[in-house]
């Protein structure tokens, strides 16, 4: 099974608000909607901040939301903080039964 | 709050066998519906999703490493357990231990990291 399909790198401006995708196929994102986003700080381990799609955890930020249409998510944050430049993942629950990644975008703040 | 702490070697030769544990604090692995995981992350690289256990030994596996991989859960001392047949340098990597919620669907809780080192 290979990798879910992320942008490299996604850059913006405090404030502004970016949108981070995510392609798969219908045996995966398009199948289910079991798509979750984490969060990943240099050194740290990841932090999970959507799943289910569109759902957030208790005490991740409201500014951070997720959709998909299709075979496609989508992670946007808005209101861009400084604290939020982070490597960003994807995942989605496959037909296999297993759980398959996104290669991961850098995100830069400017 | 739950808590998970990996445990293992950190250097192996090629060809041994990568063996890792997984502690559970701050709540049962018996107690609810929840999915036991290992995820990986080679150096500067991204995430990959190795496998998971149930508490009553149901396993999913990443089919790219299923021939090399068995993961077991021990309730009684509060750990799950992941063994990685025949290394090689590509499986250098940091191993993090995760609770996976939601049928098996996404990682809440997660370890802070192991890194194992394979080298000759």
């Amino acid at each position: 099974q290979s990798a879910l399909t992320q942008p490299a790198s996604v850059s913006g401006s405090p404030g502004q608000s970016i949108t981070i995708s995510c392609t798969g196929a219908s045996s995966d994102i398009g199948g289910y909607n079991f798509v979750s986003w984490y969060q990943q700080h240099p050194g740290k381990a990841p932090k999970l901040m959507i799943y289910g799609v569109t759902y957030r955890p208790s005490g991740v930020s409201n500014r951070f939301s997720g959709s998909k249409s299709g075979n496609t998510a989508s992670l946007t944050i808005s209101g861009l903080q400084a604290e939020d430049e982070a490597d960003y993942y994807c995942s989605s629950y496959t037909s296999s039964s297993t759980v398959l990644f996104g290669g991961g975008t850098k995100l830069a703040v400017l | 709050q739950l808590q998970l702490q990996e445990s293992g070697p950190g250097l192996l030769k090629p060809s041994e066998t990568l063996s890792l544990t997984c502690t559970v604090s701050g709540g049962s692995i018996s107690s609810g519906n929840y999915y036991w995981g290992w995820i990986r992350q080679p150096p500067g690289k991204g995430l990959e999703w190795i496998g998971s256990i149930y508490k009553s030994g149901t396993t999913y596996y990443n089919p790219s490493l299923k021939s090399r991989v068995t993961i077991s859960v021990d309730t009684s001392k509060n750990q799950f357990s992941l063994n990685l047949f025949s290394v090689t340098a590509a499986d250098t990597a940091v191993y993090y231990c995760a609770r996976i919620s939601g049928g098996n669907t996404y990682s809440d809780y997660w370890g802070q990291g192991s890194l194992v080192t394979v080298s000759s």
